[in-house]
């Protein structure tokens, strides 16, 4: 079955300035690559997503990109602000075979002001 | 109007205890999810319905059982409570099963056994 890891576990940086979270997913077969955020006491929330036939995607300060050769998808945030602070997760998923996200691990990132 | 709600949103209770976590969708979706979180906030998913038709069910102990009386609404009864199920549950609902939209989670409740 599919496995996604994520990178790193905590991230810190200063307002203003980017972060980057990266991803690596096992299945090649996987197509669909969204990422979540989570605020405390709050469930995920989709911030951006990413299908296989598009390499980058971007929305304001978000982009996402995926690489499929080598098998890894990144988030980048850019002018990063106090309330960018959460839980992000990667996640990937077969849509033509089924609905199931599997997850990574999560990174919390700490936006210091 | 919640997109996905779920009740109750926190939930104590002693082990040995059966409880059940209610979930509904006002979004018109066609599937829905139960994913447990655990204290590392590891998401991990347990049941899948479409149109009230089982489709995912992962290594999860059998005292867990989803129950869909139609497609807006997902239930979770939990049998013989232990300590080790303590996490956050949360449901979650999608367009269909080709997930074209991604995830609309709910809130998630708070289960803590004792």
């Amino acid at each position: 079955g599919e496995n996604v890891e994520q990178h790193p576990s905590t991230l810190s940086v200063q307002e203003g300035d980017s972060a980057v979270i990266k991803c690596t997913y096992s299945d090649s077969a996987s197509n669909y690559f969204p990422w979540y955020k989570q605020e405390l006491g709050k469930g995920p929330q989709l911030i951006i997503d990413i299908r296989s036939n598009v390499g980058e995607k971007k929305d304001q300060r978000i982009a996402v990109t995926l690489n499929k050769t080598a098998k890894h998808f990144s988030l980048h945030i850019t002018e990063t602000q106090p309330e960018d602070s959460a839980v992000y997760f990667c996640a990937a998923a077969d849509v033509e075979y089924g609905n199931k996200l599997v997850f990574g691990a999560g990174t919390i990132l700490r936006v210091k002001s | 109007d919640t997109a996905v709600s779920q009740t109750p949103k926190y939930l104590v209770t002693q082990m040995g205890n059966d409880k059940s976590i209610k979930c509904e969708q006002n979004l018109g979706h066609d599937t829905m999810y139960w994913y447990k979180q655990d204290s590392k906030k590891f998401l991990k998913i347990m049941f899948s319905y479409n149109n009230k038709e089982l489709i995912i069910n992962e290594t999860v102990p059998n005292r867990f059982s989803p129950k869909s009386p139609d497609k807006a609404h997902l239930n979770l009864h939990i049998n013989s409570l232990e300590l080790g199920d303590s996490a956050v549950y949360f449901c979650a609902s999608s367009q269909d099963r080709g997930i074209s939209y991604g995830y609309t989670f709910g809130s998630g409740t708070r289960l803590t056994v004792v």
